[in-house]
């Protein structure tokens, strides 16, 4: 089946730099599009969604881009903290229809 | 609003052995999924359950079963352990099927 990648399986950033975590899908009829945060010994934790219709969507410290054309999803986290440490999961879906399929994820770590 | 919560945290089991984990979903969303998730393999689907109907089913072998009640509260099953089936084993509830999808803690299985 198709599935979603990450292009970089590691990340290490300055604390108080912006982070980019790039992902890469390959349903091109994807119409939804989650990213998640998950630390050591939890569950991962929803950061943001953007659906297909749009190609920006805004949260707190955090962007989602959606490119269409590429078929390409990141994740920018403004000023990162230590306590951004993880790995960040994108997941894509077709609404109603299938099952979120996730990529390998990247791991993000801060450095103080 | 209580987030998704899955029993137990932490279970160990003898191969052969046969295993129950439930998950309760946050009130009034009526959509389950389960993940299997290992360092390996990543997530993987197992199922999806909307109003006690199971709607899509991922590439596990049959000793993988699940069942929603008519609370929206979910159980998996697996039957004749292996090994292999060590993992953390994650649920995720929605409103609609995937779309802002919130994961529990999971339960950590250690088949030995």
């Amino acid at each position: 089946g198709e599935s979603v990648g990450l292009h970089l399986p590691t990340l290490s950033v300055q604390e108080g730099d912006n982070s980019i975590i790039n992902c890469a899908y390959s349903n091109s009829a994807s119409d939804y599009f989650i990213w998640y945060k998950q630390e050591s010994g939890k569950g991962p934790q929803f950061i943001i969604d953007i659906r297909s219709n749009m190609d920006k969507r805004q949260g707190q410290r955090v962007t989602v881009l959606l490119n269409k054309t590429v078929k390409h999803l990141s994740l920018q986290i403004a000023a990162t903290q230590p306590g951004d440490s993880a790995v960040y999961f994108c997941a894509e879906t077709l609404i109603g229809n299938t099952p979120l399929v996730f990529g390998k994820g990247t791991r993000l770590s801060v450095i103080a | 609003k209580a987030g998704v919560t899955q029993t137990p945290r932490y279970l160990i089991k003898t191969r052969g052995q046969q295993v129950t984990l439930s998950c309760s979903p946050i009130s009034g969303h009526r959509s389950v999924s389960w993940y299997q998730q290992t360092p390996g393999q990543g997530l993987q689907f197992l199922f999806e359950y909307f109003s006690e109907t199971q709607r899509n089913k991922g590439n596990f072998p049959g000793r993988f079963s699940g069942r929603q009640f008519s609370n929206s509260r979910s159980e998996m099953n697996v039957s004749t352990l292996e090994l292999g089936d060590s993992a953390l084993y994650l649920c995720a509830s929605s409103a609609q099927a995937n779309t802002e999808a919130f994961f529990g803690q999971g339960t950590r299985l250690t088949v030995v």
